[in-house]
């Protein structure tokens, strides 16, 4: 699976647009991005995933580039509540196996 | 439709010891992986189990060990614990067949070893 690089930190005052950077530049044609997020002593929560195309869900959008080397999660109104640590992840789609491989993420401190 | 859920959500054991924890996943999954997570390795994948066979492993000692049940339950077993055992023992569950990368997580067991 491809590595993924995230910045350590990033902040966001409340109200305002999160736009979480990952990039995967080793990323192959078959693999998926997947962004999960850890709020404070809880589990991991999935987000949302993507091959090529841009998506959007209740939660967020995700956004990749034409090349695929790298991709930009978007919360569009961060609340206090969206502090956490986000995690993109890169996985086979053809892989036959649940193992999630996560980096050390990226905390988001969202402000009031 | 109820969550993943595991218990106990807390527990202290003596250096030694073995501990059992358990995992329900969300009714109709049937992968549940286990993942250990500290302060100092983050979050780590134990194992995965798929329909009551273990379809993958990560790089823990024999003493980590985990089981399914033919209801998708599954248990995950520590003997002769060790101070660095001490960590959020995570679950998590997933519908898929074939990879099971979307998956729903429980709220962990916070194990620590004295």
């Amino acid at each position: 699976d491809a590595k993924t690089t995230q910045p350590p930190s990033m902040d966001c005052a409340e109200g305002r647009a999160a736009n979480l950077p990952c990039n995967h530049s080793t990323i192959s044609g078959n693999e998926y991005v997947y962004w999960y997020r850890q709020i404070h002593s809880q589990g991991p929560q999935y987000i949302i995933h993507g091959l090529k195309n841009n998506e959007t869900n209740e939660m967020a959008s995700l956004i990749i580039t034409e090349d695929r080397k790298s991709s930009t999660l978007i919360l569009p109104h961060a609340t206090l509540r969206d502090t956490a640590v986000y995690y993109c992840i890169v996985i086979k789609g053809s892989s036959n196996t649940g193992k999630l491989i996560f980096g050390q993420g990226t905390t988001l401190q969202v402000k009031p | 439709k109820a969550g993943v859920t595991q218990t106990p959500r807390y527990l202290i054991k003596t250096r030694g010891q073995q501990v059992t924890l358990s995992c329900s996943p969300i009714s109709g999954h049937r992968s549940v992986s286990w993942y250990q997570q500290t302060p100092g390795q983050g979050l780590q994948f134990l194992f995965e189990y798929f329909s009551e066979t273990q379809r993958n492993k990560g790089n823990f000692p024999g003493r980590f060990s985990g089981r399914q049940f033919s209801n998708s339950r599954s248990e995950m077993n520590v003997s002769t614990l060790e101070l660095g055992d001490s960590a959020l023992y995570l679950c998590a569950s997933s519908l898929l067949v074939t990879g099971g990368h979307e998956q729903y997580f429980g709220p962990g067991t916070r194990l620590t070893v004295t």
